[in-house]
Formats: structure tokens, C-alpha cells, sequence
């Protein structure tokens, strides 16, 4: 089964609300990432927090992990239709080869 | 994307061929891989490259096989193509194990095999 899992699978919400993202995994991890896929495009990374980290801010994104709960969350705040897309946690883990693991991803729809 | 690029970007082929897709980058990174995307499963390592001539498995190998005989390019063969394997496919890079600068993928290739 998959590593990482993210919570809801599909989220939508009106322009201007705040838009909260979940990712369970399993296993320690060195660091967790997320990463944004708009329709039919390639993925692009967005923010990186280390096992050591609790929180990190890059402009309207804000990421937790909590690794005691085996958990992350990002949260988009202001959001705008623009962010419509499908949000990808991926974990570097501890033990693993030189390789992320991949979620499922949250579709996030933006309504104007 | 910048510094990668795969080819082609479609392609539809019959059952039973080999079909060769290619993944070039120019920005001299060490790790290369090749994920799969499909509804319901998001992204599976088929397999990936920390070097030259160095390659590994990834969770959903069976079927595909890779070369990687310079730093810059980075082929997936599927060796016989089945239905089971009509999916998007993903290149990414990155200059250190952990991605910790973050992957730089590809735009996809979109194989259907009928």
C-alpha cells in the first residue's frame, strides 16, 4: 500500500476560503514534500520540511509535520483559482534508497 | 519543463511491440527516474538511476526496463506492451538523493496501448 496517503482525496471550495490538505505515511521519513500537478502537466515541487521540522511558511503556504502522528498538512490560505489542481504529498524516507514516495493526491477545485 | 525533456509525448501501440520512451535532461543531474500515474494509484517508481550505468528497481518494474548509458538521458523499454501498461509516464531529476532541492519533472507521456 501506498506510503504516503492524502486526505480528502477531492476538496472544493469558493475563491478567497483557506484550503487545508492532510498526508499520512508509515514509515520515518528524513523529509516530506509537496508538490502541485495542474491538468495534463508534469508536477512541480512546492515546499520541503525535514523530520526535524514542525512548521514552514513560502508565501501562501504553510506546512506541518508532525512526526510523532506520522502526519503533514498544507494549508493555502487566500486561495485563488489558480490553485486548482492535485496536490501530491511524497516522503524521502529513513530507511529507503534514493528515492520519494509518491501519494495519491488531493484535487483541489477553486470556484469562483 | 526546464532542463527536461521527454519524448514522445504521445503514442499509441499495439499489444505485443516494444516501445522505447526516452527522458532527456540538461542540467547534469545525477538521479533520474521514471514514475507510472494512474487514476486511483497517483505515482509508482518503475525505476530510477543514480548514475551512469546504474540502475534499480522501483515498486512496479515488471515489464519495463531502463538504460541509462549517458548522464543526460534516461530510456524506458517496455519490452512487450499490454493493455496494463496504458498509463502517463513521468520522468524526474534531481542533483541529491533525498530530492531535497525537489524533483524537476517532465511533461508526461501519454501511452496508450491497444
Amino acid at each position: 500500500s501506498q506510503q504516503g496517503e492524502e486526505d480528502p482525496q477531492a476538496l472544493s471550495i469558493q475563491e478567497g476560503e483557506n484550503a487545508t490538505m492532510n498526508c499520512s505515511y508509515k514509515t520515518s521519513i528524513n523529509n516530506l514534500q509537496w508538490y502541485r500537478q495542474n491538468s495534463g502537466r508534469g508536477l512541480v515541487h512546492l515546499i520541503l520540511i525535514r523530520s526535524n521540522e514542525r512548521e514552514k511558511h513560502s508565501g501562501r503556504l504553510r506546512v506541518t509535520l508532525d512526526t510523532s502522528k506520522k502526519s503533514s498538512s498544507l494549508l493555502i490560505t487566500a486561495s485563488r483559482a489558480a490553485d486548482t489542481a492535485s496536490y501530491f504529498c511524497a516522503t524521502d524516507l529513513l530507511q529507503g534508497a534514493q528515492k520519494l514516495v509518491f501519494g495519491q493526491g488531493t484535487r483541489l477545485t477553486i470556484n469562483p | 519543463d526546464a532542463g527536461i525533456t521527454q519524448s514522445p509525448r504521445h503514442k499509441v501501440t499495439e499489444t505485443g511491440t516494444p516501445v522505447t520512451l526516452r527522458c532527456h535532461q540538461t542540467e547534469n543531474h545525477r538521479y533520474m527516474y521514471w514514475y507510472r500515474q494512474d487514476p486511483g494509484h497517483g505515482l509508482r517508481l518503475i525505476h530510477y538511476s543514480y548514475g551512469v550505468k546504474d540502475t534499480d528497481k522501483g515498486e512496479v518494474s515488471d515489464g519495463y526496463s531502463v538504460s541509462r548509458s549517458k548522464t543526460e538521458d534516461f530510456l524506458l523499454t517496455l519490452e512487450s506492451a499490454t493493455s496494463s501498461q496504458t498509463s502517463v509516464y513521468f520522468c524526474a531529476i534531481s542533483s541529491d538523493r533525498g530530492g531535497f532541492y525537489g524533483y524537476t519533472f517532465g511533461s508526461g507521456t501519454r501511452l496508450t496501448v491497444v
